[in-house]
């Protein structure tokens, strides 16, 4: 079974620094998807970064960047130049890739805290 | 396009009672994804549908089920509710092509009460 661990609870990280987020995941699959969702106090989960298993080159979004690192099944999240409006519940996520079915498995969250 | 809407926001029931939650996809999207979120177990996949079929099932009791009509409008249904279904409840819906990497759009959920 496919598991996604994040070890950070809470992170905190100052207006206009750089944060990265940390996530690990299991699985015995070689194709799959990884994506990074940011929940804010408003509940909705919105899609930050995702990131092609297959795809040796990093995603990139703005001021979003991931590390992949499919050996070591690593996959984090860097923030730069953090805003207050980042602030919110980050969440790592997996999904297989192909077959009939849009099922992500979440890690527990990380609480990401922004201070001005 | 509006986005995906969840009703209602909020939801109180009492224990022994049961409840349907309503999820609206987007506007052309086929498949529709329920999740629980609680303090406890975090966010676990309930169930998809697609096209009014039942694509795929998380590890929940026989309790929780779900269905989906022909304009991909989406309901799930808790019945004989336990203090420990009190959750966030968010659907997510998407266009269903597979296999790809395509984006999920969730709704803001239904927080539910249970008494």
């Amino acid at each position: 079974a496919q598991t996604v661990t994040q070890s950070q609870p809470e992170m905190s990280v100052q207006e206009a620094e750089t944060v990265t987020l940390s996530c690990t995941y299991d699985t015995s699959e070689s194709d799959y998807y990884l994506f990074w969702y940011k929940q804010p106090p408003s509940r909705q989960m919105i899609l930050v970064i995702r990131q092609e298993a297959y795809k040796q080159q990093n995603a990139t979004e703005n001021r979003f960047s991931v590390n992949f690192q499919k050996a070591a099944k690593s996959f984090s999240l860097k923030i730069s130049d953090s805003q207050l409006g980042d602030a919110a519940m980050y969440f790592c996520a997996y999904r297989l890739y192909g077959g009939a079915t849009n099922k992500l498995i979440f890690g527990t969250g990380t609480l990401l805290a922004v201070q001005p | 396009k509006a986005g995906v809407t969840q009703t209602p926001r909020y939801l109180i029931k009492t224990r022994g009672q049961q409840v349907t939650l309503s999820c609206s996809p987007i506007s052309g999207h086929r498949s529709v994804s329920w999740y629980q979120q609680t303090p406890g177990q975090g966010l676990q996949f309930l169930f998809e549908y697609f096209s009014e079929t039942q694509r795929n099932k998380g590890n929940f009791p026989g309790r929780f089920s779900g269905r989906q009509f022909s304009n991909s409008r989406s309901e799930m249904n808790v019945s004989t509710l336990e203090l420990g279904d009190s959750a966030l409840y968010l659907c997510a819906s998407s266009s269903g092509r597979t296999p790809t990497n395509e984006k999920l759009f969730f709704g803001s959920g239904t927080q539910l009460s249970v008494l």
